[in-house]
């Protein structure tokens, strides 16, 4: 069975520009949760979806959104992009809406803003 | 907010050594996870504890809640080459238990 995919692995964007990332959960597993990870930091939450609803959300501005479809898969948006955006974003699938189950992190989007 | 320190932040011994890696915090957790990042790759769940006191061990690696549930210890025995890697800890919040509060990582260099 495949793992948690996510798509681009790389991305190079301007400053001011919009991007958006992708994310397929495994099979089976209804929740997504995107983070973000500055280099040299830990991975902090930015949402949560679970059966297409947000169910939770970080301390991240409105240029952060995201959406899951019918299908479980997820996408991240961030809009008007700053040079601090620049990070390692990491999506995490699990199969119930909370935690104390496994979450299964894919390897990542690097974005880089120039 | 909860927030969780993780010490060291850097870490290089040699192959044979003991080591210890710190998560504190001042909240409580439901659960917290110990997980291990390798370079360009997401972060992988080595162990999860629930119960306060919990001790759980994983061949060299042990790990152990603190009986308050706000903070634990990575203890690795004996460490191989083979451990080098960002370690990090992650507590899993104690309301709806939906999301996780990362520490800010230790990077451990094994030398052979």
């Amino acid at each position: 069975d495949a793992g948690v995919t996510q798509s681009p692995t790389h991305l190079i964007k301007t400053r001011g520009q919009h991007v958006t990332l992708r994310c397929s959960p495994i099979s089976g597993h209804k929740s997504v949760s995107w983070y973000q990870q500055v280099l040299g930091q830990g991975p902090q939450f930015i949402f949560q979806y679970y059966e297409k609803e947000e169910r939770g959300r970080g301390n991240f501005p409105d240029r952060f959104s995201a959406r899951q479809f019918p299908n479980y898969s997820s996408e991240l948006n961030v809009n008007a992009l700053l040079l601090g955006d620049s990070a390692l974003y990491l999506c995490a699938s699990s199969l119930g809406i909370t935690l104390n189950t496994e979450a299964f992190f894919g390897q990542g989007t690097r974005l880089t803003v120039v | 907010t909860q927030l969780l320190e993780q010490s060291p932040q850097f870490l290089s011994i040699q192959e044979g050594e003991n080591l210890t890696v710190y998560c504190n915090s001042s909240s409580v957790f439901s659960s917290l996870q110990w997980y291990r990042q390798e370079p360009g790759e997401g972060p992988v769940l080595l162990v999860t504890v629930v119960t306060g006191g919990e001790v759980k061990k994983l061949k060299r690696l042990t790990f152990q809640f603190g009986d308050a549930r706000k903070d634990s210890s990575l203890h690795i025995t004996a460490a191989q080459p083979g451990d080098t890697g960002l370690y990090l800890c992650a507590g899993v919040d104690s309301g709806s238990a939906r999301q996780l509060t990362f520490g800010s990582g230790t990077q451990l260099t094994v030398l052979p």
